[in-house]
């Protein structure tokens, strides 16, 4: 499968824990993005990266989260301390440097915090 | 503020009909629209895109229309199919520093066999 992965595809646990999510990217594709999306809305966005430099960041991304991409290939997304307002569909989407050029989305990690 | 709406939370069609389903948007200044289709528990899936210089793009059973005076955006689907079920999110970017995708909240389409 060449589409884009992520790892794991669901999380429980409990409040106050940290949770780290993994996404690996179609392997051509300079950028890389992350959403949140909750039940019954759209997918929002959180922050993205082109190659290994993360260019954008939403107010959405509290400074619970952070998002590394340090090889410029696969992606990290932790967020630390979780709260039970965290649970969501996190996902992954990567595409080439145009904005035209298509994103293609991951399947994506359901975050649920007890 | 900006964003991206759709007219109708639910849409129901019988199988074999066409459907569309319709997308507002508000910031003039947006330059590429993508429909992007969702079933449950995965992730969205593209289905087709249209620039802002274009009215009408095609797609294999799909047609987009884009109406840049009125700021409106449909999806035309046509001879539904069971596995056209699922909830179709339109989507904007805008050029010149924009580069995340803002969604609109999602129409559910069932196809009744």
């Amino acid at each position: 499968d060449t589409g884009v992965s992520q790892d794991p595809r669901h999380k429980i646990t409990k409040r106050g824990q940290n949770v780290t999510f993994r996404c690996d990217p179609i392997s051509e594709h300079n950028r890389l993005y992350w959403y949140r999306q909750t039940l019954g809305q759209g997918p929002e966005f959180l922050t993205y990266f082109q190659n290994e430099a993360q260019l954008e960041k939403s107010r959405l991304l509290s400074d619970r989260f952070s998002a590394e991409r340090p090889k410029g290939s696969f992606s990290t997304l932790e967020i630390q301390r979780t709260e039970q307002g965290d649970s969501a569909m996190y996902l992954c989407a990567s595409s080439f440097d145009r904005f035209t050029d298509t994103q293609y989305f991951g399947p994506g990690t359901r975050l649920t915090v007890l | 503020g900006e964003s991206v709406g759709l007219h109708l939370p639910t849409l129901s069609v019988q199988e074999g009909d066409n459907s569309i389903i319709n997308c507002a948007y508000s910031n003039s200044a947006s330059d590429y629209f993508i429909w992007y289709k969702q079933e449950s528990g995965k992730g969205p899936q593209f289905i087709i895109d249209i620039r802002s210089n274009m009215d009408k793009r095609q797609g294999q059973r799909v047609t987009v229309l884009l109406n840049k005076t009125v700021k409106h955006l449909s999806l035309q689907i046509a001879a539904t199919q069971p596995g056209d079920s699922a909830v179709y999110f339109c989507a904007e970017n805008r050029v010149f520093g924009n580069e995340k995708l803002t969604f609109g909240t999602g129409t559910r389409l069932t196809i009744i066999p």
